[in-house]
């Protein structure tokens, strides 16, 4: 069955650091999401992608945070001066159409601010 | 924003026990989602119910729709400890929403 891919697995920076979380969503998928979870706590929605423009965000997608899909394949999250509680697991995930509401999710960034 | 709140929190049983997790909501939707999350790993789809549907059957998991005491129900029958895992919730945020949220969860436990 076709995959969610994320890059990396696991990504240590120190604080006010940038950094770069990659994604390669399925290929016919046209949404594409992120979401964190901080240890132990619920998944969060971040922001939601669809036709080359954010659709949604949420409250902790501040200016710190941006989205890109730079190509054909590549969904990218950057957090520009990352913060210690920005440390969290980072899941994309996308789904295909109108109509068929089903996410498929990556395993996952586990994202370590020093 | 629309959540689920799904209860119990923690559930232990034994193998070959079932399990039965809720799910309560605020307002309308036009459908919910369930999920299970293994440890430290990507959340994966179990099943989708729409509105106009009470009950689907997926394997060893149905699932309950009640849209007027706004609940669903999840059950795994014939528990294995493969079935450790937390289940949530999921419902889009609102019409024409994109915002698909995730309750709490439930951390379930299966002993051997």
């Amino acid at each position: 069955e076709p995959e969610v891919t994320q890059t990396p697995s696991h990504q240590v920076t120190q604080m006010g650091q940038e950094v770069i979380l990659r994604c390669v969503p399925i290929s016919n998928h046209l949404y594409f999401y992120w979401y964190r979870q901080i240890l132990g706590q619920k998944v969060e929605f971040l922001v939601s992608f669809y036709n080359n423009e954010i659709s949604e965000k949420s409250e902790i997608f501040d200016d710190q945070f941006s989205v890109e899909r730079p190509d054909g394949s590549n969904f990218t999250l950057k957090i520009r001066s990352t913060k210690l509680e920005d440390s969290a697991m980072y899941f994309c995930a996308s789904r295909d159409r109108v109509g068929n509401e089903k996410l498929f999710f990556g395993s996952g960034t586990q994202l370590s601010v020093l | 924003s629309q959540q689920g709140e799904e209860d119990p929190q923690a559930l232990s049983i034994q193998e070959g026990e079932n399990a039965t997790m809720n799910c309560s909501y605020k307002t309308s939707i036009n459908n919910l989602q369930w999920y299970r999350q293994n440890s430290g790993r990507g959340l994966v789809h179990l099943i989708l119910i729409r509105s106009n549907e009470r009950e689907k059957h997926s394997g060893r998991l149905r699932v309950t729709l009640d849209t007027s005491k706004k609940s669903s129900s999840l059950l795994i029958t014939a528990s294995r400890a493969a079935d450790t895992a937390s289940y949530f919730c999921a419902l889009y945020s609102g019409a024409g929403s994109y915002q698909l949220t995730f309750g709490k969860g439930t951390k379930l436990s299966v002993i051997p």
